[in-house]
């Protein structure tokens, strides 16, 4: 089957522009998660979507960060402004749920340099 | 909410000598546990999983995990380490399919020729 498909794969941009990072998962998998990982650490969940609908959005930093899950497939996250804090790797993951899983597939991920 | 220690952020040790990676996780009831493996400048790489059965389960590439439910743990071992072992490892867990995966702050695994 196809993997977690993200792009891009590398951006930089400079602070207080905008950018967005889009995320196809694998079909049927109803379960999306945004993770941020900066360098020397583990990945940090930002938002989980089950199917179109937001199921865990603590930790995302709201005032800059939004995601949508449109038709509960494709994924975006976009930042607006950035800061140079948000320099990090974005790793999209997907997966079935209830009785039917099986463990997470993780995308290559979008690394984000803010200079 | 779950947490994950790994208890060591780097770990040194000689090709072909035997390593222990350890991974502790907050108590639950019920629990799934990931190691993954990310290589300098790649994306996360599912090593090994436990969802159920068999508390030892094994890689393809000579690793192997044991969940120890009394212990809360589930360290990563190999008998003989290769330098192409070299990289970063992520103990990860979940308390069911439906929530995040929650991972630990990695280890660095430094085999040395």
């Amino acid at each position: 089957e196809a993997g977690v498909a993200q792009s891009p794969r590398y951006k930089i941009i400079e602070k207080r522009q905008s950018v967005a990072f889009w995320c196809n998962p694998i079909s049927g998998h109803a379960t999306l998660y945004w993770y941020q990982q900066i360098l020397g650490q583990g990945p940090k969940l930002l938002i989980q979507f089950q199917n179109n609908g937001v199921v865990d959005d603590s930790q995302l930093p709201k005032d800059r960060f939004s995601a949508e899950r449109l038709k509960g497939v494709d994924s975006t996250l976009k930042i607006q402004p950035a800061k140079l804090e948000d320099s990090a790797v974005y790793l999209c993951a997907s997966s079935l749920g209830g009785s039917s899983f099986r463990g997470y597939t993780f995308g290559s991920g979008t690394r984000l340099t803010v200079v | 909410a779950q947490s994950v220690t790994q208890l060591d952020s780097q770990v040194p040790v000689f090709e072909e000598a035997p390593v222990e990676l350890r991974c502790n996780y907050s108590s639950s009831v019920s629990v799934y546990l990931f190691w993954y493996v990310q290589y300098p400048n790649q994306g996360l790489q599912l090593l090994l999983k436990y969802l159920s059965g068999s508390t030892l389960v094994e890689s393809i590439n000579g690793f192997e995990a044991e969940f120890n439910k009394s212990q809360t743990s589930f360290h990563l071992r190999k008998p003989s380490v290769h330098i192409s072992d070299t990289a970063e490892y992520f103990c990860a867990v979940s308390d069911t399919g439906n929530t995040p995966l929650v991972f630990g702050k990695g280890t660095r695994l430094s085999v040395i020729a």
